[in-house]
């Protein structure tokens, strides 16, 4: 089957920088998946990774290290509209797209 | 036009009624999905259509009925759901089921309330 680990709850003040880890469990791996969510609002897709390495879109950078089964999401500059819900998410081949428990990103003033 | 519409925006429901959920996507996608998800938990995948297909059930109770009528509509009928079926239920469609990993797109929900 396919697992994953997130933390809970992140807090972190508007301009810094935080980082959001998601280890994950998975027979086969075809790639692991950021989203956001609002409260109220739908998941929206912000990070993709297939391979190993670092991936920038704007303020938002993702990572992964296959041989560790391991990744995270960067969020720098922080703005207050980023407190959300982040979720991380893997396929596998012939499973399911799971998505991880996620993470609640407060930001403070 | 990235967007995935969903009917209706709030729906409550009665233990013996018969209702129906919508999802439309106009982006010419060939995957479509429907999630559960319950108040601070992920959203949990329960049935998956690709290309009209059913090609996914996650040991979802019959009381769920998932309908692909063509290729940009997705219909999830209800009957004789019980109270913990009260979720925000979520549709999706991606190009592909190889691309949900990275290009997932979720519309805005039907908040399902069963009393």
């Amino acid at each position: 089957g396919q697992s994953l680990e997130q933390p809970s709850e992140v807090t972190a003040v508007e301009g810094a920088i935080v980082q959001i880890n998601c280890t994950y469990q998975t027979s086969g791996f075809y790639g692991l998946s950021w989203y956001q969510q609002h409260d109220g609002g739908a998941p929206t897709f912000l990070s993709y990774n297939a391979l190993d390495g670092l991936e920038e879109t704007g303020r938002f950078s993702s990572f992964l290290s296959r041989s560790d089964s391991y990744g995270y999401l960067l969020l720098q500059e922080l703005q207050m509209k980023d407190s959300a819900s982040y979720f991380c998410a893997v396929r596998s081949r012939g499973q399911n797209f799971v998505f991880g428990p996620g993470t609640r990103l407060s930001v403070l003033p | 036009d990235t967007e995935v519409t969903q009917t209706p925006k709030h729906l409550v429901m009665g233990m013996t009624n018969k209702k129906s959920l919508k999802c439309e996507q106009h982006m010419g996608h060939r995957a479509m999905y429907w999630y559960k998800q319950k108040a601070k938990k992920p959203p949990e995948l329960m049935f998956v259509y690709s290309y009209e297909k059913l090609s996914i059930n996650e040991s979802v109770p019959s009381r769920f009925s998932p309908e692909c009528p063509n290729s940009s509509l997705l219909n999830l009928h209800l009957h004789a759901l019980q109270p913990e079926d009260s979720a925000l239920y979520l549709c999706a469609s991606s190009p592909g089921r190889d691309t949900a990993t990275y290009e997932q797109y979720f519309g805005p929900g039907t908040r399902l309330t069963v009393t």
